[in-house]
């Protein structure tokens, strides 16, 4: 099955540590984004990768890094610096193809702060 | 800066009713995309919408867009319980990958 998976489905974060969460897409899709939702709030995008290697700042990428080693994979790494972690992640992905270029959403980690 | 606003933001409704939900976007976009998300879960694409005066049905559920005057439209009709979710639209503005979403309209649908 084609798909998105992101693991954890749930996370706790200490105070003072850094956590990643995964995401991985078998959909060959280029384009890899990642989302933040908190209660009762749309999505805002944190960073996005158009192609390998390369990585863009969204509109609240502080506190957060990314990297993009390969295309099925995009790491999140939630760092001390983001002082209010806690929310809902959403990664997604989409394709270059003209005509093709929907977003589509994995599951989501629910990244809670102890 | 896209600025994307829907309206409603709650919606409550009866079974077998028709409503609209409304999504205004500031700058030009060269594609809108409606999205459910049910309670806990993550987001499932409806509709994308590529072109002024598109539109697309699915069920019960009719999207359209106006590039002139920066809307679109998500249209359902009789409704039934199992629309009850949040619906969230989403602009592309000139980037061909950043969306910028609104901030969800939440759908009851009551018996």
């Amino acid at each position: 099955d084609g798909g998105i998976t992101q693991s954890p489905k749930y996370l706790f974060r200490k105070e003072g540590q850094n956590v990643t969460l995964s995401c991985e897409q078998n959909l060959n899709h280029d384009a890899m984004y990642w989302y933040r939702q908190d209660p009762g709030q749309g999505l805002r995008l944190i960073y996005y990768s158009q192609i390998v290697n390369d990585f863009q700042k969204g509109d609240i990428a502080e506190g957060y890094s990314v990297s993009r080693e390969k295309k099925e994979s995009f790491p999140l790494t939630v760092t001390s610096a983001q002082k209010n972690p806690t929310a809902f992640y959403l990664c997604a992905s989409s394709s270059w193809d003209p005509g093709q270029e929907t977003q589509y959403f994995g599951p989501g980690t629910r990244l809670l702060v102890l | 800066e896209l600025k994307v606003e829907q309206n409603p933001l709650f919606l409550s409704m009866q079974e077998g009713k028709n409503y609209t939900i409304y999504c205004n976007y500031s700058t030009t976009s060269d594609r809108l995309y409606w999205y459910r998300q049910d309670p806990g879960k993550s987001l499932e694409s409806l509709f994308v919408l590529l072109s002024n005066g598109a539109v697309k049905q699915e069920g019960r559920l009719m999207a359209s867009l106006d590039t002139k005057a920066r809307l679109s439209t998500l249209h359902i009709t009789a409704a039934v319980h199992d629309l009850s979710a949040t619906y969230f639209c989403g602009s592309s503005g000139g980037s061909n990958y950043k969306l910028t979403f609104g901030k969800g309209t939440l759908l009851t649908v009551n018996p």
